[in-house]
C-alpha cells in the first residue's frame, strides 16, 4: 500500500522560507506513470495546487506562486521536497503531498502537515 | 490558468440522489477528478477518469461530464457521505497544472 508522509517545521516566521520533505513509501517515486505534488488548505478554506514535478526533475508550478516556489526529487531517499520563500501569514495552511495519476489527478494523499506562518 | 466553479453548499435528504456539479473550461478536454473530504482528514479520491470509482468506493457514487460540467452522482446518499467534495482536472493550457474546484459542503439531511 503506498503511504506518503509529510515532515518539517510546523511553525515558520514571516519572510523566512517554509521547508517540507514528502517520504514515499510502498512504491517507487521513479514510476514513469505518476507526478509528485504539493497542494495546500488554509484552515476553512478550499485547495491550491502548488506545484508538482516528475521523477526526471521536470517542475510544473501554480503561476500565482511560482516565483516562491521550489519542488525538487531525490529519487535515492524515494522523497520529493518544496521550499516556500517569502511566507506571509497568508501561506499559513494544511500541505499535503500526493502522487498524481498522469491524466487522473491525485490518487493517494498524505495526511497533511499544518504549517503556520508567525512571528 | 483555469478556474473550476461549484456551488458552495448543497443539501440532500437521507436515501435521496443528489448531484453535485464543476464548471469550468479544461472540462471539454480533460476529465473531472472528484474527492471527499470530511473534517480534520485528507481529501479522498472518489471518483476518476470517464466515471472511475477507487477499490473500496461505494457504488452509489458515479461521475459524469457533458461540455465544461462534470457531475459527481450520490444514489441514495448515506449520513456517512457529509462531507465536502472537490472536483479537479488538468489545466487547460495543456502545461501539466493541476486545479481544484472551490468545493461543495453536503448536508445529508
Amino acid at each position: 500500500q503506498l503511504q506518503l508522509q509529510e515532515s518539517g517545521p510546523g511553525l515558520v516566521k514571516p519572510s523566512e522560507t517554509l521547508s517540507l520533505t514528502c517520504t514515499v513509501s510502498g512504491g517507487s517515486i521513479s514510476s514513469s506513470s505518476y507526478y509528485w505534488g504539493w497542494i495546500r488548505q488554509p484552515p476553512g478554506k478550499g485547495l491550491e495546487w502548488i506545484g508538482s514535478i516528475y521523477y526526471s526533475g521536470s517542475t510544473y508550478y501554480n503561476p500565482s506562486l511560482k516565483s516562491r516556489v521550489t519542488i525538487s526529487v531525490d529519487t535515492s531517499k524515494n522523497q520529493f521536497s518544496l521550499k516556500l520563500s517569502s511566507v506571509t501569514a497568508a501561506d499559513t495552511a494544511v500541505y499535503y503531498c500526493a502522487r498524481i495519476k498522469i491524466g487522473f489527478g491525485p490518487d493517494y494523499w498524505g495526511q497533511g502537515t499544518l504549517v503556520t506562518v508567525s512571528s | 490558468s483555469s478556474e473550476l466553479t461549484q456551488d458552495p453548499a448543497v443539501s440532500v435528504a437521507l436515501g435521496q440522489t443528489v448531484r453535485i456539479t464543476c464548471q469550468g473550461d479544461s472540462l471539454r478536454s480533460y476529465y473531472a477528478s472528484w474527492y471527499q473530504q470530511k473534517p480534520g482528514q485528507a481529501p479522498v479520491l472518489v471518483i476518476y477518469g470517464k466515471n472511475n470509482r477507487p477499490s473500496g468506493i461505494p457504488d452509489r457514487f458515479s461521475g459524469s461530464s457533458s461540455g465544461n460540467t462534470a457531475s459527481l452522482t450520490i444514489t441514495g446518499a448515506q449520513a456517512e457521505d457529509e462531507a465536502d467534495y472537490y472536483c479537479n482536472s488538468r489545466d487547460s493550457s495543456g502545461n501539466h497544472e493541476e486545479v481544484f474546484g472551490g468545493g461543495t459542503k453536503l448536508t445529508v439531511l
